[in-house]
């Protein structure tokens, strides 16, 4: 099984409001991601978590806040988002970050839509 | 830094008809490549990989991609284009389990 589900699949909210997107991998991999995708252009990674510690952080606005609750969620807290946080957001996981390279798979996504 | 370029931006094609994606890199070391298929709305799928080896990779969906170290390319093939292949395609090259993506080509099939 090689399945990462994300939750929900649409998400409108407004600027004050406060929102979680959730994803679940079950192969027992130990990197995921949080990427950004605005519409026809690439995925941009935001987060990457390594055994469940933060390793990468592009950058990306506080009011974004990633979790990662154990080795198989990974959570991203919204708070106060602009209209420009509009996009498709997808979480992937990997075996592991390390020297050997490992594909990534990527859930369906969360469409957002802010207000 | 290594980077990724897809040339062509949209691609039609005739249903039935032969399909190459164009995808160059720029990278010191040994690439690892991945080219993923996103369709509307959607996460992405991986068609297939290279890591080491044939430099000719099988995938999923009967596509296959070549691996031309001398020409810095990793170009994606399929004989004949079902209806159902059109959708955004994107070539990657892996930097330390990080993902640099190509800007994408859209393919549009014609019955």
């Amino acid at each position: 099984d090689t399945e990462v589900t994300q939750t929900p699949k649409h998400l409108v909210m407004g600027m004050t409001n406060k929102k979680s997107l959730k994803c679940e991998q079950h192969m027992g991999h130990r990197a995921m991601y949080w990427y950004k995708q605005k519409a026809k252009k690439p995925p941009e990674l935001m987060f990457v978590y390594s055994y469940e510690k933060l390793s990468i952080n592009e950058s990306v606005p506080s009011r974004f806040s990633p979790e990662c609750p154990n080795s198989s969620l990974l959570n991203l807290h919204l708070h106060a988002l602009q209209p420009e946080d509009s996009a498709l957001y997808l979480c992937a996981s990997s075996q592991a970050i390390s020297g050997a390279p490992y594909e990534q798979y990527f859930g369906p996504g969360t469409r957002l839509t802010v207000t | 830094a290594q980077s990724v370029t897809q040339p062509d931006i949209h691609i039609t094609v005739s249903e039935g008809a032969s399909l190459e994606l164009r995808c160059n890199y720029s990278y010191g070391a040994t690439p690892y490549l991945f080219w993923y298929v996103q369709s509307p709305g959607q996460g992405l799928q991986l068609l297939l990989k290279y890591f080491s080896g044939d430099t000719l990779v099988q995938g999923i969906k009967g596509f296959e991609a070549e691996f031309k170290r001398s020409q810095s390319s990793f170009n994606l093939r399929k004989p004949s284009v079902h209806w159902s292949d059109a959708a955004e395609y994107f070539c990657a090259v892996d930097n330390r389990n990080m993902l640099t993506f190509g800007g994408g080509t859209r393919l549009m099939v014609k019955p």
